[in-house]
């Protein structure tokens, strides 16, 4: 299984604050890792795919970066409604299981 | 308008069997891969498995083969995650979601089944 290691479990920020989390994987996964948002009482939703490609209507703030084994999520200014934990996950083709990191909770402070 | 939507809370006893459904809609259902999420009370997301209903060609996480069994039934549109003999520790929210490809990321998720399995 490719493991992934997402960074860090929890952080506090301020409003319009640059936030950064990072998830590193095992193995090569050629970019395909993907983030999610997630707020208790409803479902994951994406925000990123391959990477970096921004999933429809979700902010431009929201911009994922890397390749290889080093991916990143940032949100270039924090938002209220961005309290949330958010997760990345691998689904690098035939590798199954398609595994999620660890998970960030993202309060503002 | 594209949509899953999944079957309602369960509340079991330990040993008992269950089976919770995720229909989707406003799409070719074939054509797209249904893969199932566990969550446990305060916990993160876990990959549980996948199946592509076209084909039923269906993958399981290490940790969950052979506790759960994933199927579909493309004449209904529907996936199904099941199990033949509930634990306490089986309790959790459950959600499936939709791929495209490994490219793609799960675009459309179901609202969750909360599976609550107590004596």
């Amino acid at each position: 299984d490719i493991q992934m290691t997402q960074s860090p479990v929890s952080l506090s920020a301020s409003v319009g604050d640059r936030v950064t989390i990072t998830c590193r994987t095992s193995q090569t996964i050629s970019s395909h890792l993907n983030w999610y948002q997630h707020k208790p009482g409803t479902a994951p939703k994406l925000l990123i795919y391959s990477a970096s490609t921004l999933q429809s209507g979700v902010p431009s703030r929201f911009i994922g970066s890397g390749s290889g084994t080093d991916y990143t999520l940032t949100i270039s200014s924090l938002q209220p409604e961005d309290i949330a934990t958010y997760y990345c996950q691998q689904t690098y083709s035939t590798s199954f299981p398609w595994t999620f990191g660890q998970g960030t909770k993202v309060e503002v402070k | 308008e594209v949509r899953l939507v999944q079957s309602g809370a369960e509340v079991k006893k330990p040993g008992e069997s269950l089976k919770i459904s995720c229909k989707g809609s406003g799409y070719t259902f074939n054509n797209y891969w249904i893969a199932w999420v566990r969550q446990l009370p305060g916990k993160g997301l876990e990959w549980m498995g996948i199946i592509y209903p076209g084909d039923s060609d269906t993958r399981y996480s290490p940790s969950f083969q052979d506790q759960v069994t994933i199927s579909a039934d493309k004449s209904i549109s529907t996936a199904y995650l099941q199990w033949r003999s509930l634990e306490a520790s089986d309790t959790a929210m459950f959600y499936c979601a939709r791929h495209y490809s490994s490219s793609s990321g799960g675009d459309y998720w179901g609202q969750g089944t909360l599976v609550t399995v107590s004596s």
